[in-house]
């Protein structure tokens, strides 16, 4: 199946620091691509789907400021958690969907985990 | 979108056959049933998708009721590989290329030696 890969896979950083996690679709091109934030013992919840050349659409509750989501090609979107904080600490993943797809599976990134100190 | 629901947990004998349910009873026409796991701090694998008829593949096999408000997914001879959690889900309609999956909390396998 396509390959999708995040990095990093983990990352820790101080409270006030930005964190910019890449989310690559290998051998496929993604026009869109999705990104979900997981809490431990939680389900995947999206924060936000991104498309290519085109501003990410964001899901209820989740800050377009705090999260800026870059789509600049069709194999590459980008996350940057902004000013993070201890609670932005969570497990985030990106799927890929590839263009042309018609019933096709998303293709999902290894995930990238976050911990703010 | 339609909602699913599964067990919060199952056990499985490694070599023996898993069977892990979903119901969708709201499931409309043109939505298919779409079957991934999550192993322990990993990203969502694919593992399966059906519209009507029973499919197979390399991982597993999905058995959809007739009437398409419920679905199995079978993991033939379950290894200690297989331990992680199961998500039955219902993807919408083909309008455009946005698509969003509704994940529910999943099915936790563990498969015990």
């Amino acid at each position: 199946g396509a390959v999708v890969s995040q990095h990093p896979s983990w990352v820790i950083c101080k409270s006030g620091t930005s964190v910019k996690i890449e989310c690559r679709s290998l051998d496929f091109q993604a026009t869109t691509m999705f990104w979900y934030r997981q809490f431990p013992k939680q389900s995947l919840m999206l924060m936000a789907t991104s498309n290519e050349g085109s501003k990410a659409t964001y899901e209820q509750g989740v800050e377009k400021d705090k999260f800026l989501i870059n789509h600049a090609s069709l194999t590459l979107s980008t996350l940057t958690v902004t000013s993070a904080h201890p609670e932005d600490s969570s497990f985030y993943i990106c799927s890929a969907q590839g263009a042309g797809t018609n019933t096709g599976e998303l293709f999902f990134g290894e995930g990238s985990r976050l911990t703010v100190l | 979108d339609a909602k699913t629901t599964q067990p919060p947990s199952m056990d499985c004998a490694e070599g023996r056959a898993a069977n892990l349910p979903c119901n969708h009873s709201t499931i409309s026409g043109n939505e298919y049933v779409y079957w991934y796991r999550q192993i322990h701090s990993q990203g969502p694998q694919y593992i399966i998708h059906g519209l009507k008829n029973n499919e197979t593949n390399e991982m597993a096999s999905l058995i959809i009721t007739e009437d398409r408000k419920s679905s199995t997914l079978i993991l033939p001879h379950a290894t200690l590989r297989d331990t992680a959690v199961y998500y039955c889900i219902v993807r919408t309609g083909n309008a455009g290329n946005n698509r969003k999956l509704i994940w529910g909390l999943g099915t936790s396998l563990a498969v015990n030696p």
